[in-house]
């Protein structure tokens, strides 16, 4: 099974309100990734865990928290949503290495009112 | 860091023509380049790696066309048809990690 699941498909958040995304893989991956796509935008690249060490980006350093409680699953985390924060987020894993395929989710919208 | 820029936006082409799209990127330290495709509703699915200082890459129905010198690569659907149809993404890895910096997509149709 070469997917990558992510749960909720779509998800309806309040402004200031918590958002937790959950992202799944059972391809024993050690590096899964999170990205944010806009409309009529590149997704951009928010954050990764390699194994269980945590890399961020650093303009959305502080805007998004991540864990990774064993290899399978990830989670995204806005602790206050913002207008700006509606988009698809899309959770990837691969395994390291310098020919390896990346595999992506289906993604997430959400939206914040 | 790696910018990529994508191009045409959009894009609309008859069935059996051919349908180019380009990106260019920043970074001259940039090593593995991809294409990626996403119909509706579905997953980023990879259509092709390449990796090399100029190469061309031959697939089912497509070309995918990379110059290191120029710091461009180029997806050329041969014939297009209407299963084509989609939204085509190219990428570009600098670094470790498998971080991919993406280019802003290019939304194809193809008309019977």
């Amino acid at each position: 099974d070469t997917t990558v699941k992510q749960n909720p498909r779509y998800k309806l958040a309040r402004v200031g309100k918590p958002v937790n995304l959950i992202c799944s893989q059972t391809m024993n991956h050690d590096t899964m990734y999170w990205y944010q796509k806009k409309p009529n935008q590149a997704p951009k690249l928010l954050l990764f865990y390699y194994d269980k060490i945590l890399n961020r980006e650093a303009d959305t350093f502080e805007k998004f928290q991540s864990s990774r409680p064993n290899n399978s699953f990830c989670s995204l985390y806005i602790g206050s949503a913002g207008l700006e924060y509606s988009a698809m987020y899309l959770c990837a894993s691969s395994r390291a290495g310098t020919n390896t395929e990346v595999f992506f989710g289906k993604g997430t919208r959400l939206t914040v009112v | 860091g790696e910018q990529v820029e994508q191009r045409p936006p959009h894009l609309s082409v008859r069935e059996g023509d051919s349908a180019f799209i380009t990106c260019t990127y920043t970074d001259p330290n940039s090593y593995y380049f991809f294409w990626y495709k996403q119909e509706p509703g579905a997953s980023l699915q990879l259509l092709m790696k390449v990796f090399s200082s100029t190469e061309i890459n031959e697939g089912q129905g497509f070309t995918v066309l990379l110059n290191k010198k120029d710091k461009r690569l180029s997806l050329n659907l041969t014939a297009a048809h209407p299963g084509d149809s989609a939204a085509y993404f190219c990428a570009v890895r600098s670094g470790s990690f498998n971080k991919l910096t993406f280019g802003a997509g290019t939304r194809l149709a193809v008309c019977p």
